[in-house]
């Protein structure tokens, strides 16, 4: 069956530093990957996605993440972390079959000043 | 752009009250999505419709009955609300289509709490 897998439930980081955030995907094809950060009280905003060609995409805020399709993996990256990414993250796949898409379960991310 | 676009925000409801929770997207989406999102457990699909008139059931639908109104409306009834039933509700739409490769544009969610 399809499913993601965030391993990571929380991660702090201190403000500055680097950020990666791990994503693993079971998908019988090439899947459509997506990142989506959600801020307190708001809705999922998308980060990047990734349908195929260059492995290494770029988002908003400064975030980028890479497939890798030997070990099923789409991490987040961001080379300098800001107060402001205090965030849940969450990695999906999709559309599976027709219409859904599948969500791993988040990443709360901590940054300390 | 209003985008997605979910009402009422927050709403405390009795149990065994029902209510109706709106969303409107803006986008001329063809696939519109009910989600609810309780702590550890990521979203949870309920239901979703590929195109007006059709609609179908996801994850957790019990307890649920939805409505695609027209292209632009999803709306998701609790018939006969239960505790169990209190979460965060997001309404979400895409271009979609089979083997589609678009993303999904969130509202910003209704609280719900069921006494």
């Amino acid at each position: 069956a399809q499913s993601v897998t965030q391993p990571d439930i929380h991660i702090t980081v201190s403000e500055g530093a680097s950020l990666e955030l791990r994503c693993n995907y079971s998908y019988g094809a090439t899947p459509y990957l997506f990142w989506y950060v959600q801020s307190p009280g708001q809705g999922l905003q998308l980060l990047l996605k990734y349908f195929s060609g260059d492995t290494l995409v770029q988002g908003i805020k400064g975030f980028e993440a890479e497939f890798k399709r030997s070990q099923s993996s789409f991490n987040l990256r961001k080379p300098s972390v800001h107060w402001s990414d205090a965030a849940e993250y969450f990695c999906a796949v999709g559309p599976v079959g027709t219409y859904k898409y599948i969500f791993g379960t988040g990443t709360r991310l901590k940054v300390l000043a | 752009n209003a985008g997605v676009t979910q009402t009422p925000k927050f709403q405390v409801l009795k149990t065994g009250q029902s209510m109706t929770l709106q969303c409107a997207q803006d986008m001329n989406h063809n696939s519109m999505y009910w989600y609810r999102q309780d702590p550890g457990m990521g979203l949870r699909l309920i239901y979703y419709s590929a195109s007006e008139g059709t609609t179908d059931k996801g994850e957790v639908p019990n307890g649920y009955n939805v409505s695609r109104l027209n292209k632009r409306e999803f709306s998701l009834r609790l018939e006969s609300a239960a505790p169990s039933q209190t979460s965060v509700y997001f309404c979400a739409s895409s271009a979609g289509g089979v083997g589609s490769n678009q993303p999904q544009h969130f509202g910003d969610g209704t609280r719900l709490s069921i006494l």
